[in-house]
């Protein structure tokens, strides 16, 4: 299996520009999970979908984040209008059991000028 | 505030000799817990996991080793290999939910 697939995997973009993440599960997996990573704040959850739903958006920092997953291969997370604080590496994960995200992609990392 | 916390950034042991890497949370409602490890320019990797139920867990070189009175948990690697620097995080759930709380991560360097 290829694995969790992201990206790009680096972003360079100017502040006040639309940034959108793509991630694509390992085949099977039903739940999903976006991570973002700081030096500050270390890895810290973000969103979680299980069989395509949001289940728990309460990590999402504000409203220019959004995420979608329309199908079970697919789901983007998406910064508008991005500013420099969300410079960080952007992970997605998957799992097929309980218990927390299993399988983590190579992460974006993200630069916003 | 970091309910999960790695107090040492990095730990250098000598190729065949044990690493301990540690953990403390704050939560005593956590009850499930995991250990990742990762490379530079990759993604975490899972490693280990553990309930409350249990005070150790098993998996070849890896056992990790859980105090619910101390509120502590520990990766132990015997014997270390240079493949296993890396950075190594553990993360805390309740109840297996997946609002899991990591760690900032202990970079582990392997001495051959």
């Amino acid at each position: 299996d290829a694995g969790v697939i992201q990206s790009p995997r680096h972003e360079v973009t100017e502040m006040g520009q639309e940034v959108t993440l793509r991630c694509k599960p390992i085949s099977g997996h039903n739940s999903l999970f976006w991570y973002r990573q700081t030096m500050m704040r270390g890895l810290e959850l973000l969103i979680y979908f299980n069989n395509n739903v949001p289940i728990d958006d309460s990590g999402m920092p504000e409203d220019r984040f959004s995420a979608k997953m329309p199908n079970a291969s697919f789901s983007t997370l998406k910064i508008q209008p991005s500013e420099p604080r969300d410079s960080a590496v952007y992970f997605c994960a998957s799992s097929l059991v309980a218990g927390g995200p299993r399988y983590f992609g190579p992460g974006t990392r993200l630069t916003v000028t | 505030d970091q309910q999960v916390k790695q107090n040492s950034p990095s730990l250098s042991v000598q190729e065949g000799r044990i690493s301990i890497l540690n953990c403390d949370y704050t939560n005593s409602m956590f009850d499930y817990f995991l250990w990742y490890k990762k490379y530079p320019a990759e993604g975490p990797t899972f490693l280990i996991s553990i309930s409350s139920i249990k005070d150790k867990n098993e998996d070849g070189r890896f056992t990790v080793f859980l105090n619910k009175s101390a509120k502590h948990l520990s990766l132990h690697i015997v014997p270390s290999q240079p493949g296993d620097s890396a950075v190594y995080f553990c993360a805390a759930s309740v109840n297996t939910g997946n609002q899991f709380y990591f760690g900032t991560g202990t970079s582990l360097t392997v001495i051959p």
